[in-house]
């Protein structure tokens, strides 16, 4: 699996939209790119997921640069409740991947 | 619907002794993965369980072993415990044809003294 990059921390004002960055330079043609996140005390959830089109799902909007070597997750209206450590993941085509390697995600807190 | 269930929440255990962590899948999962989350770092995948069999596994030792049974809930056993096995283990179930997006428990937090 390509190793990703994300920064360690970073804050977002509450009601403003979140922009999280992830390089993955060494991604190859058949890898997915994931994001889960994980609040405070709980297990990681799953998010969105994408291979070369810009994806939205209710949660969040994933957008993947053309060379797909990096790509944002968008939190439109930030919340609260959106405080967590996100994690960006490079994996195996859906219905292949079964392995999931987590770095150490970039830590978002959204403040009032 | 329940989610994916753990149990026990917490446990304390000394060095040398064993330990066994159980988790049942989201209804209509079948497929189980385990990791390992030790303090201010993000999950190591230790190994995935599919009809009963182990699938994948990550760089874990042998001491670290697993088990599905036939109404997908699984087992992760660890034997001869050390101090550093002391971190949070995570269970997460996939839908059938979907081990890539993967539910997760809250977790069992293990100390080890």
């Amino acid at each position: 699996d390509a190793k990703t990059t994300q920064p360690p921390s970073m804050d977002c004002a509450e009601g403003r939209a979140a922009n999280l960055p992830c390089n993955h330079s060494t991604i190859s043609g058949n890898e997915y790119v994931y994001w889960y996140r994980q609040i405070h005390s709980q297990g990681p959830q799953y998010i969105i997921h994408g291979l070369k089109n810009n994806e939205t799902n209710e949660m969040a909007s994933l957008i993947i640069t053309e060379d797909r070597k990096s790509s944002t997750l968008i939190l439109p209206h930030a919340t609260l409740r959106d405080t967590a450590v996100y994690y960006c993941i490079a994996a195996g085509p859906p219905g292949t991947a079964s392995k999931l390697t987590f770095g150490t995600g970039t830590r978002l807190q959204v403040t009032l | 619907d329940a989610g994916v269930t753990q149990s026990p929440t917490h446990l304390i255990k000394t060095r040398g002794q064993q330990v066994t962590l159980r988790c049942s899948p989201k209804s209509g999962h079948d497929t189980v993965s385990w990791y390992q989350q030790a303090l201010g770092q993000g999950p190591q995948f230790i190994f995935q369980y599919y009809e009963e069999e182990e699938r994948q596994r990550g760089n874990f030792p042998d001491r670290f072993s697993g088990h599905q049974f036939p109404n997908y809930s699984s087992e992760l056993n660890v034997n001869a415990l050390l101090l550093g096995d002391s971190a949070l283990y995570l269970c997460a179930s996939s839908p059938p044809r979907r081990p890539d997006t993967q539910y997760f428990g809250p977790g069992t937090r293990l100390t080890v003294l």
